[in-house]
């Protein structure tokens, strides 16, 4: 079964410090992934997406996210966290169909 | 860009009711999806569309039916509306292209009391 896992409910992290939020997938054939972020009581906005090609992908707010097929990982990662980063981060792969698969949820909190 | 407009914020409907969430998208997308999001369940698709007047089941119909008429608009529709309902609503769109990308609206937060 494909399904997309972020083990950290919550990362706690201080302004200027780098940030990891972790996700894990299990997918047939080559994944699709994604990042969103979400602001409180707001809709999803895309963040970046792996395809194909390299596999440090660079998105939107300077974060970046990096595939490791063998690992099969698609990490969030920022250089600097900044507090207006703090939001619920959903990974997500595109299924054997045209949907998309979310994970749970990630909470990144952000202290100045 | 590509717009999605949920016709709804918020709504606040009685248990019993039949409630029609709305979802219209202006890039004439051919795929559209209805997801649920919960705490700590993170997103789940309710039901998908590939086409007009065509739809596909997700992983949590039961309670929910919706309709395609135009290839612009698809909505969600609680045939009885029941408390374990209450949730936030998010509708997406994507082309049929190598583009991969899924727009989603701002999300209706429905309450069923």
């Amino acid at each position: 079964a494909q399904s997309v896992a972020q083990p950290e409910d919550q990362v706690n992290v201080a302004e200027g410090n780098p940030l990891t939020v972790k996700c894990t997938y299990s997918v047939s054939g080559n994944p699709y992934l994604f990042w969103y972020v979400q602001y409180p009581n707001r809709g999803l906005q895309f963040l970046l997406k792996y395809i194909t090609g390299d596999n440090l992908v660079k998105g939107s707010y300077g974060f970046e996210a990096e595939f490791n097929k063998s690992q099969t990982s698609f990490h969030l990662k920022k250089p600097s966290a900044l507090v207006s980063d703090s939001a619920l981060y959903f990974c997500a792969v595109r299924g054997t169909g045209t949907a998309l698969i979310f994970g749970k949820g990630t909470t990144l909190s952000v202290s100045s | 860009d590509v717009k999605v407009t949920q016709s709804s914020r918020y709504l606040v409907k009685r248990t019993g009711e039949k409630v029609f969430l709305e979802c219209v998208q202006d890039m004439d997308h051919e795929n559209m999806f209805w997801y649920r999001q919960d705490p700590g369940l993170g997103l789940r698709l309710i039901y998908f569309s590939y086409d007009v007047k065509m739809k596909e089941k997700g992983d949590i119909p039961e309670g929910y039916s919706v309709s395609r008429e135009k290839k612009e608009r698809f909505s969600l529709i609680l045939e009885s509306a029941s408390t374990n309902q209450t949730s936030m609503y998010l509708c997406a769109s994507r082309g049929s292209g190598t583009d991969y990308g899924y727009t989603f609206g701002s999300g209706t937060r429905l309450t069923v009391v």
